[in-house]
């Protein structure tokens, strides 16, 4: 089945040591995003890319870096993780250009639980 | 900043209840969608409504549009423990080739009780 698989479901990092989590689809869509989601609050945006093109948004901290080799992948490295950081990545795609890419839904995928300890 | 606020932020109801979950915003958006969030798992999309005063129907769920596009409300008929969840609305901008990622509400933690 197409589907959006994030890797690891679950990581516990030090605080100050970087860390990547992974996202690939095979749905073939041309955006990609990565949302935090502290607990109990709404998924916040944090970047997306549309191809290959970067967006990122305007409170998304410099320690957030997000890299896409291909349209399959799509990565976000925490530079050097705070406390603060700790929450529940989300990794959603989309398809389609403009206002129609936004009706069409997300397809989000389990998220990575990330601590920082 | 555009806000989108849900309520209520937590239900408990027994099986067979009805309710509704509702979704309010002073902003205008082109859709509004909804989804259903388990825990430890991602929002999952159950329905995107784009023109004013649009109801769509999912089986024992019912989704509508504000007239004017800024609110919409859930209504959940003869409620089920499988509708228990987080519930989460989320507006979507018209763009023009910016960010357009969605805004999303904090959700509806809802808990059906057998």
């Amino acid at each position: 089945d197409a589907m959006v698989i994030q890797n690891p479901r679950y990581q516990v990092t030090q605080f100050g040591k970087p860390v990547t989590l992974s996202c690939s689809q095979t749905l073939n869509h041309n955006v990609m995003y990565w949302y935090q989601q502290k607990s109990s609050q709404a998924p916040k945006l944090l970047f997306h890319y549309y191809d290959k093109d970067f967006n990122n948004e305007a409170d998304t901290p410099d320690n957030f870096q997000s890299r896409r080799p291909n349209t399959s992948f799509c990565f976000l490295d925490i530079r050097s993780p705070g406390l603060g950081d700790t929450a529940m990545y989300l990794c959603a795609t989309s398809s389609g250009s403009g206002l129609m890419r936004a009706n069409y839904g997300y397809t989000f995928g389990s998220g990575t639980r990330l601590t920082v300890v | 900043t555009q806000l989108l606020e849900q309520s209520p932020q937590f239900l408990s109801i027994q099986e067979g209840e009805n309710l509704t979950v509702y979704c309010n915003s002073s902003s205008v958006f082109s859709s509004l969608q909804w989804y259903r969030q388990e825990p430890g798992e991602g929002p999952v999309l159950l329905v995107t409504v784009v023109t004013g005063g649009e109801v769509k129907k999912l089986k024992r769920l019912t989704f509508q549009f504000g007239d004017a596009r800024k609110d919409s409300s859930l209504h959940i008929t003869a409620a089920q423990p499988g509708d228990t969840g987080l519930y989460l609305c989320a507006g979507a901008t018209r763009s023009g080739g910016g960010a357009d990622g969605l805004t999303f509400g904090k959700g509806t933690h809802l808990i059906i009780q057998p």
